[in-house]
């Protein structure tokens, strides 16, 4: 069965403080493993997709990193803006179904 | 552009009553989705559609039907609702060739509905 796990569950930091999320996964076969971040009241939006492992993406202040059982998202010099709840999901072979992770609380304060 | 768009916004329901999630997408998307989001248990899928005239069952089914009225439109039905089924739910729609190098795999959701069963 494919699981995803988020740590930690809720994360503070101060303005500029970088940090990394973690995503941990099993599944059978990744199609592809996908960052989306949330804000209150909102649907998630996309942020990445990575396929294979030691592949990176970068947009702004964050980069995602896979390997083959995880995936960091770090987030250099954090604004407040950057606030919200960032969401892992991976696809599995049938490339159909996306297993969503609990996701992780991010607050950076000023 | 709306994107997905998801109706209504918020809903109150008494146990045992009936209601009907709207959702309809306007970028030619094959597939759509109905999730359900809960604290702690990040978004389960309930139905998801991979293409016009399909639907397939998710994680947590029971309960609901769907139907896919035509390309844009995916909606899903609570026959009777029960308190179990409070939970903000989102749909979601994607392009979907079976590809990976020429198919845009994400997915995009809409703003959610908020439901209530008392």
């Amino acid at each position: 069965e494919d699981q995803v796990t988020q740590s930690p569950e809720a994360l503070r930091l101060q303005e500029g403080e970088s940090s990394s999320l973690n995503c941990s996964y099993t599944v059978s076969g990744l199609r592809g493993l996908f960052w989306y971040r949330q804000d209150p009241g909102k649907g998630p939006e996309f942020l990445f997709t990575l396929y294979s492992a030691g592949e990176e993406k970068e947009k702004e202040r964050l980069k995602a990193t896979l390997t083959k059982k995880e995936s960091f998202l770090h987030i250099t010099a954090p604004k407040p803006e950057d606030s919200a709840t960032y969401l892992c999901a991976v696809q599995g072979p049938d490339g159909q179904n996306f297993v969503f992770g609990p996701g992780t609380r991010l607050s950076v304060l000023p | 552009n709306a994107g997905v768009t998801q109706t209504p916004k918020f809903q109150v329901l008494k146990t045992g009553q009936s209601m009907t999630l709207q959702c309809a997408q306007d970028m030619n998307h094959n597939s759509m989705y109905w999730y359900r989001q809960d604290p702690g248990m990040g978004l389960r899928l309930i139905y998801y559609s991979a293409s016009e005239g399909t639907t397939d069952k998710g994680e947590v089914p029971n309960g609901y039907n769907v139907s896919r009225l035509n390309k844009r439109e995916f909606s899903l039905r609570l026959e009777s609702a029960a308190p179990s089924q409070t939970s903000v739910y989102f749909c979601a729609s994607r392009t979907s060739r079976g590809r990976r190098e020429i198919t845009n795999e994400k997915l995009f959701f809409g703003s959610g509905t908020q439901l209530s069963v008392l």
